[in-house]
């Protein structure tokens, strides 16, 4: 089974705090991800990782940071929280080669709070 | 206009019912297509691809048609447990390979 597991379910973080946002996934997987979503919003893709070391910006990266230094472990960080980042973060995972029709697994999400 | 357009709904259908769901999309070198489910509070989890030919699996049946750059998805026999939000997602390995994600519809189905 594939297991894609983030570090807190739920998080309330005051605003200005640094937040870090873990995220691990067992499959060997080049490609790892970071969403927010909202409703009426859907998926909003902040930032993805081809592979260890490398990340990409994804369409709403503002006010955050990504660290990818082993291949399992995708982390989101929020240099300093602020109330619209309240929010379900979802992490996900895909392999990246051979194949348009590779399933991208998601982590259970973690529901942050800024207060 | 959006990349990837579904009708949020909501769609109520008593149990045992038929029911469709269209998504359209914008870039026609979209190469793979998908539809997800996700649960009230839960993380999406793929419910099927979908193929150029058409795929079935039991009760749910999903249809591409690249002229008109839409899919669709059909559930017969609607049970309880069929109550979800269906996404729809659209692959294009030259759009930096990401995956990109419809709005949802939102399915209710009753006793």
């Amino acid at each position: 089974d594939v297991k894609v597991t983030q570090s807190s379910r739920y998080l309330v973080k005051r605003t200005g705090e640094k937040v870090f946002l873990e995220c691990v996934q067992d499959m060997d997987h080049e490609n790892m991800f970071w969403y927010r979503q909202d409703p009426g919003l859907g998926l909003r893709l902040i930032y993805f990782s081809y592979d260890v070391k490398m990340k990409e910006k994804g369409d709403i990266p503002e006010g955050y940071s990504v660290s990818r230094e082993k291949k399992e472990r995708f982390s989101l960080i929020l240099e300093s929280a602020s109330t619209n980042q309240t929010s379900m973060y979802l992490c996900a995972s895909r392999r990246g080669v051979r194949g348009i029709y590779n399933e991208q697994f998601f982590g259970p999400g973690t529901r942050l709070t800024v207060l | 206009r959006k990349e990837v357009e579904q009708d949020p709904g909501p769609f109520n259908v008593p149990e045992g019912a038929t029911v469709a769901f269209n998504c359209t999309y914008s870039n026609s070198a979209s190469q793979s297509f998908f539809w997800y489910r996700q649960d009230c509070r839960k993380e999406p989890k793929l419910l099927m691809s979908v193929y150029s030919s058409g795929n079935e699996d039991g009760r749910f049946t999903a249809q591409l048609n690249r002229a008109s750059q839409y899919i669709s998805l059909l559930i017969r026999d609607s049970k309880l447990s069929d109550s979800a939000t269906y996404l729809c997602v659209v692959f294009n390995a030259g759009n930096n390979r990401k995956l990109i994600w419809g709005l949802g519809t939102s399915l209710a189905v009753n006793p």
